[in-house]
């Protein structure tokens, strides 16, 4: 079937600090990928996408490029800042005309100043 | 457009009452989603919609549960009786539309959420 499995969290960090979140699916066929971000007390946001095998996706300064041979879609940012703080959810959506998106546990990166 | 609504934003009930949660998807958009969202088991696919009609139900977690789309711009999400165990963060997401055959779908815009309570 299809799942999603990201790195345990909590991850903390110093501000300007390299972030990785590993990323691994598993699916059938071509299915999109996804990063959200959840800010406390708040719903999913978009933060960037990825539709086919070595497109990379990027948003302020977040980047995740689409490895179909590592069937891996791990998010970095160069340097994070206090207000990354969140939780980052990967995601995948299943080809077969769904819609609907299947969802890794989370990872909760704290960044101190 | 505002986006995804959802209300209330916060629900606190008792035991045994029934619970009703509303949300409006962004106009236009053909899938409509309800997921939970717990600590211990993270986000859930409870329910989705297309175009009004009810595509997957598989993830709604027992009977109690039970959801409605009426019309285009409108869906509820019912627990009757509810119990403490429902205490979770309940979303709705709409989404515009899929990938072409043979590929994933596009992205959810979600709502903010309903922080439901059952004491």
């Amino acid at each position: 079937g299809n799942s999603v499995t990201q790195m345990e969290g909590p991850v903390t960090l110093s501000e300007e600090a390299f972030l990785t979140i590993n990323c691994t699916y598993t699916a059938t066929g071509y299915p999109s990928l996804f990063w959200y971000v959840q800010y406390p007390g708040e719903g999913l946001q978009l933060l960037l996408k990825a539709t086919k095998a070595d497109d990379k996706g990027s948003n302020k300064g977040f980047e995740a490029t689409y490895r179909k041979e590592t069937t891996s879609f791990h998010l970095e940012k160069g340097s994070v800042q206090v207000s990354d703080s969140a939780v980052y959810f990967c995601a995948l959506s299943p080809p077969g005309n769904t819609g609907k998106l299947i969802f890794g546990q989370g990872t909760t990166l704290q960044v101190k100043p | 457009d505002a986006g995804v609504i959802q209300s209330p934003r916060h629900e606190v009930t008792e035991m045994g009452q029934e619970v009703t949660l509303r949300c409006k998807p962004i106009s236009g958009h053909d899938y409509l989603f309800w997921y939970r969202q717990t600590m211990m088991r993270g986000l859930e696919l409870l329910i989705y919609f297309n175009n009004n009609v009810p595509i997957d139900d598989s993830g709604m977690p027992e009977d109690r549960f039970s959801a409605k789309m009426p019309n285009a711009s409108f869906s509820t999400l019912k627990i009757q009786p509810s119990e403490p165990r429902d205490s979770a963060v309940y979303f709705c997401a709409s989404s515009p539309r899929v990938g072409r055959r043979g590929r994933g779908g596009t992205e959810a815009f979600f709502g903010q959420g309903t922080r439901l309570t059952v004491v």
